[in-house]
């Protein structure tokens, strides 16, 4: 069982908007703003997306946009494509010896 | 440009170790630590620990920090992972990744270990 809890599956149609979810507790996402999220297309390594809550890493495009209340972080894709067709990854800082916690991913499918 | 090269695949009997390395470039090695996240097949993904450029400092997940060894070799700028006792659900892909407070900027193409 992971530390966060993300919905297993997500789906929507080109064009539409999809937010993940991704839960934690008072003493990760609730605490801190280094939550991160990551896009891992079927057999390669993952790619970061969102760095400290809501920054965009370098490239990706503004499709891409995070939030956090409280104890749950959020990411939406707006204008999905095709290609945004991938597991996705929320991550937290634990403030535990440098602990960092990973949801279980979010498996997104555009129909 | 950032690149994270890491060796090949391993397949080890359960019990033995193996020893992982990731050749780091296109950037400061000495400004950024490195952690080690692993993947078991069909499954999520899994922080195994962080060691910084120098090696001097070390953190360790729970659940392997009895039985794995990170280090780097400045002069190489290459970052290694040891992981002892495999057991068989060591089984997995393991990326390493430069640790930009706690974001995972760059990734290896990853290492397949398999125990069996």
């Amino acid at each position: 069982q992971s530390a966060l809890t993300q919905p297993p599956s997500a789906s929507g149609s080109p064009g539409q908007s999809v937010t993940i979810s991704c839960t934690g507790t008072s003493s990760d996402v609730g605490s801190y703003k280094y939550v991160s999220w990551y896009q891992q297309h079927r057999g390669k390594a993952p790619k970061l997306l969102i760095y400290e809550g809501n920054k965009r890493f370098s490239g990706v495009p503004d499709r891409f946009s995070a939030s956090k209340s409280g104890n749950t972080a959020s990411l939406t894709v707006s204008g999905l494509q095709a290609e945004d067709e991938a597991d996705y990854y929320c991550s937290s800082y634990t403030g535990s010896k440098y602990d960092i916690v990973f949801g279980g991913g979010t498996k997104l499918t555009v129909l | 440009q950032v690149q994270l090269v890491q060796s090949g695949a391993e397949v080890k009997q359960p019990g033995a170790s193996v020893k992982v390395s990731c050749k780091a470039s296109g950037y400061i090695f000495s400004s950024i630590g490195v952690s080690w996240v692993r993947q078991a097949p069909g499954q999520g993904l899994e922080w195994v620990g962080w060691v910084s450029p120098s090696g001097e400092s070390t953190n360790y997940a729970q659940k392997v920090q009895d039985r794995v060894v990170m280090t780097t070799d400045t002069s190489t700028t290459t970052i290694y992972m040891e992981l002892r006792s495999l057991r068989s659900d060591d089984t997995a892909v393991y990326y390493c990744v430069r640790d930009n407070w706690n974001s995972f900027e760059h990734w290896g193409q990853g290492t397949l270990v398999t125990v069996s």
